[in-house]
C-alpha cells in the first residue's frame, strides 16, 4: 500500500481565495508528481520534482499555480486565486527514481471545491 | 504529444464472467512504458500492471495484458471477475524523453460487477 500522505483530504474555497495542499512522499522517493483529476476522471499532469528541482510543468502551473518541494518539509501545491474550474481531485505521486521501471505511488488526493 | 485511448466508458458484467478493457495509444517515441492503474471509490490509484516489452504477457492479481507495438495496444483482461473488481481502470503511458517521466492517462473505464 502507498504511503504517500496528502493533506487536507478536502478543501473548500471561494473564488479568488488561495488554496494550498501538501504532500509527503514515501520515504526515500526523490521524485514527486502532481496531477489534477477532474470530475470526468480525466488526469492532467501539473508539475514534477526531483528533490527540490522542478523537472517539468505545464503552462497552467506556471501562472496561477505554484509548487515546491523543500528539503525536509512536505511538498506543496498552491493555487493563488482559485477559480471554479479548479475544482478537482489533486493527486500527488512519488517515485523512487526516473524511468519506466519505476512505479509512481499515489496518495489519496486532496479534493478541492471552489464555490 | 502522447495520447491514450480507452473506448469503453462503462462496462457492466456479472460476477464470474471474463472482461476485456481496450487500450490503444499514440506516441512518437520508442522508449515507452505502459501501465494499468485501478482506482476504487475514494481511494488512490494503484498500479495493476506495467510493461515495456513487446509481445510479453504481464500478469498480476488475476489480470493480464500484453503490449503489442504492431497494433499500439495494451488491452487488459481477466478471465473471471469478482465483485471487488468494481472500480475505475486507467491505461497510461510514460515516455522517457525529456525530464520527469510523467504519465499520460486514458479517460478511464468504469467496471461494475453485479452478483
Amino acid at each position: 500500500n502507498s504511503k504517500v500522505i496528502q493533506t487536507p483530504r478536502y478543501l473548500v474555497k471561494g473564488q479568488g481565495q488561495k488554496a494550498k495542499m501538501r504532500c509527503i512522499p514515501e520515504k526515500g522517493h526523490p521524485v514527486v508528481f502532481w496531477y489534477q483529476q477532474n470530475k470526468n476522471n480525466e488526469f492532467k499532469f501539473l508539475i514534477n520534482f526531483q528533490n527540490q528541482e522542478v523537472l517539468q510543468q505545464i503552462d497552467m502551473t506556471e501562472k496561477r499555480f505554484s509548487a515546491e518541494c523543500p528539503s525536509n518539509s512536505p511538498c506543496s501545491l498552491e493555487i493563488q486565486s482559485s477559480e471554479a474550474g479548479d475544482s478537482a481531485l489533486y493527486l500527488c505521486a512519488s517515485s523512487p527514481g526516473l524511468g519506466g521501471s519505476y512505479e509512481q505511488y499515489f496518495g489519496p488526493g486532496t479534493r478541492l471545491t471552489v464555490l | 504529444g502522447d495520447s491514450v485511448t480507452q473506448t469503453e466508458g462503462l462496462v457492466t458484467l456479472t460476477e464470474g464472467l471474463p472482461v476485456k478493457l481496450n487500450c490503444t495509444y499514440q506516441t512518437a517515441y520508442s522508449d515507452v512504458a505502459f501501465f494499468w492503474y485501478v482506482q476504487h471509490l475514494n481511494e488512490a490509484p494503484k498500479l495493476l500492471l506495467r510493461s515495456s516489452t513487446d509481445n510479453k504477457r504481464t500478469e498480476h492479481q488475476g489480470f493480464h495484458a500484453t503490449l503489442h507495438k504492431s497494433s499500439s495496444s495494451f488491452h487488459l483482461q481477466k478471465s473471471s471477475v469478482q465483485l471487488s473488481d468494481s472500480a475505475l481502470y486507467f491505461c497510461a503511458l510514460s515516455d522517457h524523453m525529456g525530464a520527469g517521466n510523467k504519465l499520460t492517462f486514458g479517460i478511464g473505464t468504469r467496471v461494475l460487477v453485479r452478483p
